[in-house]
């Protein structure tokens, strides 16, 4: 079966390091997303993607990189990780029609990320 | 961009029907209605979502006013496990580009 895997699901790091969080989707599906939730702010979109060599910025994008490369991966580097980035981070992708807003989008598990 | 309003929490019996409801006053004509959940410890996960008209699957019904201002997520007979946070979202396009972008949502607890 199809599906999306984040890794690694925990990951302990410190102020400063650079982070990144890998996400792989094996729907060949063209949109992805990267979300971090927070208690008190909900699922909050950091970076999104249309396609390979395509990335655009969300709502809470500083501090934080994505390439694509490939259709199925979309990793989210933190270039020098902070304690305000201490956060569960999602991945999702959906299949794009057109930029059809007619689709659903499938989540990962999560990856909760501790700065220290 | 337009935006939804939820309650925040709400309480349901098991076997019981549950009505969530949802605004979007200021919803344009494009824009489809999307509803996920999220149980505890994991990613949200797709409901169902329509347009304009009320819209059926295995997991609930959506019922859309007529005038799109608002919807309803009908969860026809709740069990332990759908106790989760509820999202009502609007899919909307931003210059060729279509986002997902989750509100609060409402916590919906199931008592048995």
């Amino acid at each position: 079966d199809a599906e999306i895997t984040q890794s690694p699901r925990h990951k302990i790091t410190e102020t400063g390091r650079q982070v990144t969080l890998a996400c792989h989707q094996t729907w060949n599906h063209n949109n992805m997303f990267w979300y971090r939730q927070d208690l008190g702010h909900g699922l909050r979109l950091i970076h999104y993607s249309y396609g390979v060599q395509d990335t655009n910025k969300g709502e809470v994008s500083d501090g934080y990189s994505v390439s694509r490369s490939n259709t199925e991966d979309l990793p989210l580097t933190l270039e020098s990780a902070a304690s305000s980035q201490t956060s569960v981070y999602f991945c999702a992708s959906s299949e794009s029609r057109g930029f059809s807003m007619n689709t659903e989008a499938f989540f990962g598990q999560g990856t909760r990320l501790t700065v220290v | 961009d337009a935006k939804t309003t939820q309650p925040n929490s709400m309480e349901s019996n098991e076997e019981e029907p549950v009505h969530l409801p949802c605004n979007h006053s200021t919803i344009s004509g494009t824009d489809y209605i999307h509803w996920y959940r999220q149980l505890p410890s994991q990613g949200p996960e797709y409901v169902i979502h329509g347009l304009t008209s009320n819209v059926n699957n295995r997991m609930a019904s959506l019922a859309i006013a007529e005038d799109r201002k608002s919807s309803t997520l009908i969860l026809h007979r709740a069990t332990l496990r759908d106790a989760a946070v509820y999202y009502c979202i609007l899919r909307f396009n931003s210059g060729g580009y279509n986002k997902l972008i989750f509100g609060a949502g409402t916590r919906l607890a199931v008592h048995p």
